[in-house]
This record gives C-alpha cells, sequence and structure tokens, in this order.
C-alpha cells in the first residue's frame, strides 16, 4: 500500500537558519504530493502541492520539488522565522487508492529568535 | 474562508461511557467529511469517509460498531465512539472537502480524547 516516511523531529532550528525536511513516498499509481502545516491549536492547512513529477509547489517561502526518481518531496526554506515553528506533515494523494490522503508522522519544528 | 470547527477540543471520560465529536463546516457546504485518528508522534489514519446522507464508509480494520458516524447535514458531521475504553483515547481529526472526489481538504484542529 502507499506509505509516505518523512524525518523525525522535533527540528529546532535559529531564525534565518536553512530548514530542509525530507519526505519520501510510495505509491501504487501517480500520486499528488502535498505539505501541510498545523500550527499550535489550529488545523492542518495545506501548505503547497505538486500533482506531477518535476513540478514545483511553493508558499510562504517554502518549496518542495516532486521528484519521481527518488520518490521524494523534500520541503525547503531558506529563511526560517520564529513564526514557521509548527509540525509539518507530507502526504500523498493517490487516485489508485481511492483518493485518500496518506501521511507522513509528522516533523515538529522550533525556531528560536 | 473553507474553515472546519470541531467540538470539544478535549474530552475526558470515564471508560464504557460514549463520546460524541463534532464536525462542522462553517462557511461552506462540505459534501465529503473525512475521520482521522492521530496517535502520539505518529501519522493521521483515515478511519472513514463519510458523504452528506449516505452511509460513511469504514478503512479495514476501524470497527464501524464502535466509531459511529453520522452526517446528516452539509454542514456537520459526528463521531461518537461508543463504550469507550482507554486504548481509544487518541487525537481525531476532521476533515471537509466540497465535493466528492475533491482533491483539498480543509481540516479541523482536532479533538482529544481520553478515557479513564
Amino acid at each position: 500500500g502507499d506509505s509516505v516516511t518523512q524525518m523525525e523531529g522535533p527540528v529546532t532550528l535559529s531564525e534565518e537558519a536553512f530548514l530542509t525536511i525530507n519526505c519520501t513516498y510510495t505509491a501504487t499509481g501517480y500520486p499528488s504530493l502535498f505539505w501541510y502545516v498545523q500550527y499550535p491549536g489550529e488545523g492542518l492547512q495545506l501548505l503547497l502541492k505538486a500533482t506531477k513529477a518535476d513540478d514545483k509547489g511553493s508558499n510562504k517561502g517554502f518549496e518542495a520539488t516532486y521528484r519521481k526518481e527518488t520518490t521524494s518531496f523534500h520541503l525547503e526554506k531558506g529563511s526560517v522565522q520564529v513564526s514557521d515553528s509548527a509540525v509539518y506533515f507530507c502526504a500523498l494523494r493517490d487516485k489508485a487508492a481511492g483518493n485518500k490522503l496518506t501521511f507522513g508522522g509528522g516533523t515538529r519544528v522550533l525556531v528560536k529568535p | 474562508g473553507a474553515v472546519v470547527s470541531q467540538h470539544p477540543s478535549w474530552v475526558i471520560c470515564k471508560s464504557g461511557t460514549s463520546v460524541k465529536i463534532e464536525c462542522r463546516s462553517l462557511d461552506f457546504q462540505a459534501t465529503t467529511m473525512f475521520w482521522y485518528r492521530q496517535f502520539p508522534k505518529q501519522s493521521l489514519m483515515l478511519m472513514a469517509t463519510s458523504n452528506e446522507g449516505s452511509k460513511a464508509t469504514y478503512e479495514q480494520g476501524v470497527e464501524k460498531d464502535k466509531f459511529l458516524i453520522n452526517h446528516a447535514s452539509l454542514t456537520l458531521s459526528t463521531l461518537t465512539v461508543t463504550s469507550a475504553h482507554p486504548e481509544d483515547s487518541s487525537f481525531y481529526i476532521c476533515s471537509a472537502s466540497k465535493w466528492q472526489g475533491a482533491a483539498e481538504q480543509f481540516f479541523g484542529p482536532g479533538t482529544r480524547l481520553t478515557v479513564l
């Protein structure tokens, strides 16, 4: 079945540091890939997405590129802020699996001033 | 727009009692709602998918008689954990999409259930 693996946290960074969260996946079909973010006390919010190989999703300074050859969708941000402290979830949506979302375990990021 | 709320945000109950969790789409009509369960430091696991006016579709391994889902209107779905036991303690999250098969789901903030 489909699965998503992402690096375990917590990841602690200083403000303006570079952030990378690794995400790899296995899927039976050709999935769409997503990054969701969950701020404290709030629901998951869609951060960015990519629907096919080599697509790059971007939002709020975050980027992730759909790499089919390495089955990866790593999240990056060049200069993090304290407000980026949250839990980040990588996920895939596979039409071959009924369009369900499959999530990774989440990575908590803490940015210190 | 596309705000989803859950109530309560946390609940503590005694073993053997039933607990109802509500999921509401506040500013849109949700044809489809999803219920997830999240254990500490683990992934969100899809429990069931419900379409308004239809019976919920449960994932393999989820007891439909224990986790009763009702989606009676386009803005409200409820999850009732019947005869709760300590192993049912978890974080329950709902999401909603505007139409069946829609790519984007909008998530609620979650409900923390603790069964003593």
